[in-house]
């Protein structure tokens, strides 16, 4: 079983609150990525987790946090979600293969639309 | 900063028909993946490489990280093979981080 879940599918946030969004996978893989996707644009990496260390990409440093309580569970938080966090959500995840190779599994997206 | 630059942007086929997408990169990259977004916007892998060809039913891919490109053939295309097709590129280093194509939206007709 290669899936990698997300909840929820979509969801509708004000500007200036919270939003967490979820994703699970149970694959035991030891990475869990966290890209963002808006319209005619491509996918980007905001951070990723390798086990329990978080890498963050230096130009959303500030703007996303994460944890990862276990390997099968990721989140990713928005503290005062703005109009331009409206995009697609995109959870994914790896596991290091022979000579450090990483293959990644995509989940189906959470789609995010701040109001 | 290193860059994914994928093309066509969109490709209409004849059913029974064949073509090729293509990546190009700004730099050495160490592996490449193919997905195609299904009806319900997922990605669905279709290779991945870090060098050479695989083949895959209609579906063939090729890597070379020297000529920092990839293609993905789709030879007798059917119906079902529309959508919008992306390439990834794993950039140098050990963070296992993909760069995205704009993706390439192919439209198969009867």
């Amino acid at each position: 079983d290669t899936t990698v879940k997300q909840n929820p599918r979509y969801k509708l946030a004000r500007v200036g609150k919270p939003v967490n969004l979820i994703c699970s996978q149970t694959m035991n893989h030891d990475t869990m990525y966290w890209y963002q996707k808006k319209p005619n644009q491509a996918p980007k990496l905001l951070l990723f987790y390798y086990d329990k260390i978080l890498n963050r990409e230096a130009d959303t440093f500030e703007k996303f946090q994460s944890s990862r309580p276990n390997n099968s569970f990721c989140s990713l938080y928005i503290g005062s979600a703005g109009l331009e966090y409206s995009a697609m959500y995109l959870c994914a995840s790896s596991r290091v293969l022979l000579g450090g190779r990483f293959e990644q599994y995509f989940g189906p997206g959470t789609r995010l639309t701040v109001l | 900063g290193d860059q994914v630059e994928q093309s066509p942007s969109a490709l209409s086929l004849h059913e029974g028909t064949g073509s090729a997408l293509r990546c190009n990169f700004t730099t050495t990259m160490r592996a490449v993946q193919w997905f195609r977004k299904n009806s319900r916007g997922s990605l669905i892998n279709l290779f991945y490489l870090a060098s050479g060809t695989k083949e895959n039913g209609r579906l063939k891919s090729a890597f070379d990280s020297k000529e920092r490109y990839s293609t993905l053939h789709i030879r007798d295309a059917q119906l079902e093979d529309s959508g919008t097709y992306f390439c990834a590129a794993e950039a140098a280093g050990n963070t296992g981080k993909l760069i995205f194509g704009l993706g390439t939206t192919l439209q198969v007709q009867p």
